[in-house]
């Protein structure tokens, strides 16, 4: 399977601060960058996802910022909140052809009251 | 989104056995995927669940150990066989609807324990 780096491992962050984990990716045929949220217990939940054709992407407290020429793309959680504690996945797909997706490693991210 | 029932939602085994893992879906959808979270891992795919056919296994899996179904647009089985301690893990089904624009969703997941 093609790739998909992820760091930092694990993130810690106090409340109101803001948090950010990377991804980088090899595969350019890769056309959708979705960003997976998971509990203990349960799924991964689908966060926020960004195309290729926009350089950033803004879902309330949630950030996509990509950038195409150098294979990379962030997440950025602002005025992190301890709900916000979570295991956070990367991940990326050729969308148009349906195909699987292909997962970075996981920052485990543990927001401080 | 689709919304996926999976089951069991979590067992324990004894190593030898075989455990089916059943995944419903609320609405038709194109694809489904089957994946293993081993502890404190990311997703690994297992295979593609084709409709209608055979499934399509990724490298290092194979149909002998993971037999898959999947007689129609709503569901799916993955029985894991011959089970061995290493099998412990989390199975999680994924579907893509057939219109895309909610990206890929996930069962939560099926807690595995061989002993």
């Amino acid at each position: 399977q093609q790739q998909v780096k992820q760091s930092p491992q694990s993130l810690i962050v106090q409340k109101g601060g803001i948090s950010i984990i990377n991804c980088a990716y090899e595969n350019t045929a890769f056309d959708y960058f979705p960003w997976y949220q998971q509990f203990p217990g349960k799924g991964p939940a689908l966060l926020i996802a960004i195309r290729p054709d926009v350089s950033e992407k803004k879902e309330g407290r949630f950030t996509i910022s990509f950038n195409k020429s150098a294979k990379q793309f962030s997440l950025h959680i602002m005025d992190s909140q301890p709900g916000d504690s979570a295991t956070y996945f990367c991940a990326a797909s050729k969308e148009t052809s349906g195909s699987r997706l292909t997962f970075g490693e996981g920052t485990q991210l543990t927001v401080n009251p | 989104s689709a919304v996926i029932s999976q089951k069991p939602s979590r067992d324990i085994c004894q190593r030898g056995t075989s455990l089916t893992i059943q995944c419903q879906v609320d609405s038709q959808v194109t694809m489904m995927f089957w994946y293993r979270q081993q502890p404190g891992q990311s997703l690994t795919l297992i295979a593609t669940a084709n409709q209608g056919s055979e499934a399509t296994y990724e490298s290092g899996f194979v149909i002998d150990k993971f037999p898959i179904s999947r007689p129609n647009l709503t569901f799916s089985t993955l029985t894991v066989s011959n089970m061995s301690p290493e099998d412990s893990s989390i199975y999680l089904c994924s579907v893509v609807g057939t219109a895309f624009n909610y990206g890929y969703t996930f069962g939560s997941g099926t807690r595995l324990t061989v002993v």
